[in-house]
């Protein structure tokens, strides 16, 4: 069983579309967590839910909406998508906001052509 | 300033070779640090914890020098599996999120 499983793994899309990322984790943590990797390889945190509730939103355009239904689920939906907005998409989860061990999702690798 | 910073390499080094990686952080106010490791194409995941006093797991060690603001990483007796990007973590204090470094890329050749 996957502990934090993400769909789709790979997406391509053109300019000014609107998609999806979900992500769902078993381990039974309450925080999840949304990272883009961009090119360089720069893994960089864009929200942070603890308990269904948004705890973390670092300076990220509004056209990225996460949304959280319950402490298992959270879902990225990004709108107008850019060519700059191509990256690797990693969900994460932990127990605790605080806490140090983050495990990961397989990444979804989105292409904005 | 990136707050955590590593050299990118690569590292291409020999089996049997012993690596060590540096990363330095700017906020004075960095309380914990880590070392992820992630292989081409996969998710990060946690190597070890780094502790003040240093601490070692099995080739691996990482050290903490806070009078510098570096942290270091250790790898005796390289392994072909050991080839991948580590990256550098901290965090600040609290529930502030992880920080991660860019990663320094390892390769080790037969």
């Amino acid at each position: 069983d996957t502990a934090v499983s993400q769909t789709p793994k790979y997406l391509v899309t053109q300019m000014g579309n609107d998609k999806s990322i979900k992500c769902e984790q078993n381990l039974g943590h309450d925080t999840m967590y949304w990272y883009k990797q961009d090119s360089k390889k720069f893994l960089k945190i864009m929200f942070s839910y603890n308990n269904k509730e948004l705890i973390i939103n670092e300076t990220v355009p509004n056209r990225f909406s996460p949304k959280s239904p319950d402490k298992a689920h959270l879902n990225l939906h990004i709108n107008s998508l850019e060519l700059g907005d191509s990256a690797v998409y990693f969900c994460a989860s932990s127990q605790g906001d605080g806490a140090n061990v983050l495990t990961f999702g397989a990444g979804s690798r989105l292409t904005v052509l | 300033r990136k707050e955590v910073e590593q050299d990118p390499g690569p590292f291409n080094v020999p089996e049997g070779a012993t690596v060590a990686f540096n990363c330095t952080y700017s906020n004075s106010a960095s309380q914990s640090f880590f070392w992820y490791r992630q292989d081409c194409r996969k998710e990060p995941k946690l190597l070890m914890s780094v502790y003040s006093s240093g601490n070692e797991d099995g080739r691996f060690t990482a050290q903490l020098n806070r009078a510098s603001q570096y942290i270091s990483l250790l790898i005796r007796d390289s392994k072909l599996s050991d080839s991948a990007t580590y990256l550098c973590v901290g965090r600040n204090s609290g529930n502030t999120p992880l920080v991660f470094g860019k990663g320094t890329r390892l390769s080790v050749i037969a």
